[in-house]
């Protein structure tokens, strides 16, 4: 059972926005902790997408956007390309837990 | 080129011990907080330690306090993970990272070595 939440998963078609939540509680998130998120390609380690809940590391497209909003933040893919099929994983830290949690992960299938 | 290369995991019996290691390159390595992430078969990603820059502090899972050490050599740009008292439930491929501290409490990971596998079994 992870701290954070996410829905397993998501699907989309090719072109079309897909919006993957995490959800947290008043120990992360809603404490005012930032959220970082994750992309791993199948087979491979994982790759920094977003950080401090909405900065693109250099590389990234711009295609990625992160949000947060209470308890809970987002990740959004626009214009849905093949490449984009991977799991996300959401971070933060929880002030109960005095370290990094991270959410169960989503695989994203593009249709 | 920036590079970062566990190396160290196998198979152990239940209760065993191993020593991980990740070599690093392509940055300075001792400027920067070193963390491990693991990720069991199939699940997602776990937190395991995270260790500062000239090791003063240490910070561990629950799942693995008292029976893993997080430790570097600046010397040898090295991190390394100790393992003991090794449990089925510790089965799992180990990833080392960089830490990039964002706020006083708050850390992400922007670079990640591939990983090693560890596999705990009689």
């Amino acid at each position: 059972q992870s701290v954070l939440t996410q829905p397993p998963s998501v699907s989309g078609a090719p072109g079309q926005r897909v919006t993957i939540s995490c959800t947290g509680s008043s120990s992360n998130i809603g404490a005012g902790y930032d959220v970082h998120w994750y992309q791993q390609l199948p087979g491979t380690a994982p790759k920094l997408l977003i950080y401090g809940n909405i900065n693109r590391p250099s590389g990234v497209p711009d295609r990625f956007s992160g949000s947060k909003s209470g308890t809970s933040a987002s990740l959004a893919v626009t214009g849905l390309q093949a490449e984009d099929e991977a799991d996300y994983y959401c971070q933060s830290y929880d002030r109960g837990l005095s370290g990094s949690v991270f959410g169960g992960g989503t695989k994203l299938t593009v249709l | 080129e920036v590079q970062l290369v566990e190396s160290g995991g196998g198979l152990v019996q239940p209760g065993g011990s191993l020593r991980l290691s990740c070599a690093v390159s392509g940055f300075t390595f001792s400027s920067y907080w070193m963390t491990w992430v693991r990720q069991a078969p199939g699940k997602g990603l776990e937190w395991v330690a995270n260790i500062k820059q000239d090791g003063s502090e240490k910070y561990y899972g629950d799942s693995v306090k008292g029976r893993f050490t997080i430790s570097r050599d600046n010397a040898k740009n090295s991190l390394y993970l100790q393992m003991n008292s090794l449990r089925a439930e510790d089965t799992a491929v180990y990833y080392c990272a960089r830490v990039v501290r964002w706020g006083v409490l708050e850390r992400y990971f922007d670079l990640w070595g591939r990983g090693t596998l560890v596999t705990v079994s009689s």
